[in-house]
């Protein structure tokens, strides 16, 4: 079946680093959707992309749909401690593997 | 209040129990979904309705049985499971079964079997 290679899987950064993530597959995609997930909630949507090579952004966070469409990433700008949690991208009701994000005061 | 709401938080239950799931919706979406969450895994699909329909269902043993009797309420009736199916179990909303706009997702079941 259709996966998405997420990566890196985990990441351990200082408070004020800048944070980049990525998804690829193998097949085309028409939408792109980025989530965070905190310990013991569900996903919360941050960002949705809908056109190939469109650049969102929404406060620190900022997303591009790859040209191929194909990919996707998302930086997260001066992180904070409540930037803690898990990262997924999805596309046509697949998830990728999640980045965990453990920021250090 | 995330506009879907899941009961129980959390379930333990023996491989003989049958226990069931419940998710409502408050948004005036069309769609709804099961995921389950297993550590290290990405979210797996279970089940997709549209419409109270069942458009979508993965391959989920039978011992899993949804059940969506309107719009806004969807059931997952469990018996028999394996200690393998312990996981965090969520459910979605969204307003097209395709989800073209973003999902928003229950705080999950927490599920234990011993």
């Amino acid at each position: 079946g259709q996966q998405l290679n997420q990566s890196p899987q985990s990441m351990f950064i200082q408070e004020g680093e800048d944070v980049s993530m990525n998804c690829t597959s193998s097949s085309i995609f028409n939408t792109w959707l980025w989530y965070k997930q905190d310990p013991g909630e569900g996903p919360v949507l941050l960002i949705a992309l809908y056109k190939a090579g469109e650049l969102t952004s929404n406060g620190r966070l900022t997303a591009q749909f790859g040209i191929t469409r194909k990919d996707s990433f998302l930086n997260i700008s001066a992180s904070i401690p409540s930037d803690v949690g898990i990262y997924f991208c999805e596309g046509k009701l697949i998830f990728g593997q999640g980045t965990e994000l453990s920021v250090k005061p | 209040e995330t506009g879907v709401t899941q009961t129980p938080r959390h379930l333990v239950m023996g491989m003989t129990n049958k226990k069931s799931l419940k998710c409502e919706q408050h948004l005036g979406h069309n769609a709804m979904y099961w995921y389950k969450q297993s550590a290290k895994k990405p979210l797996e699909l279970m089940f997709v309705y549209s419409l109270e329909e069942r458009v979508e269902n993965n391959s989920v043993p039978s011992r899993f049985s949804p059940e969506c009797p309107n719009s806004s309420h969807l059931f997952l009736h469990l018996h028999t499971l394996q200690p393998e199916d312990s996981a965090l179990y969520l459910c979605a909303s969204s307003q097209d079964w395709q989800g073209a706009i973003g999902y928003t997702f229950g705080s999950g079941t927490r599920l234990t079997v011993v």
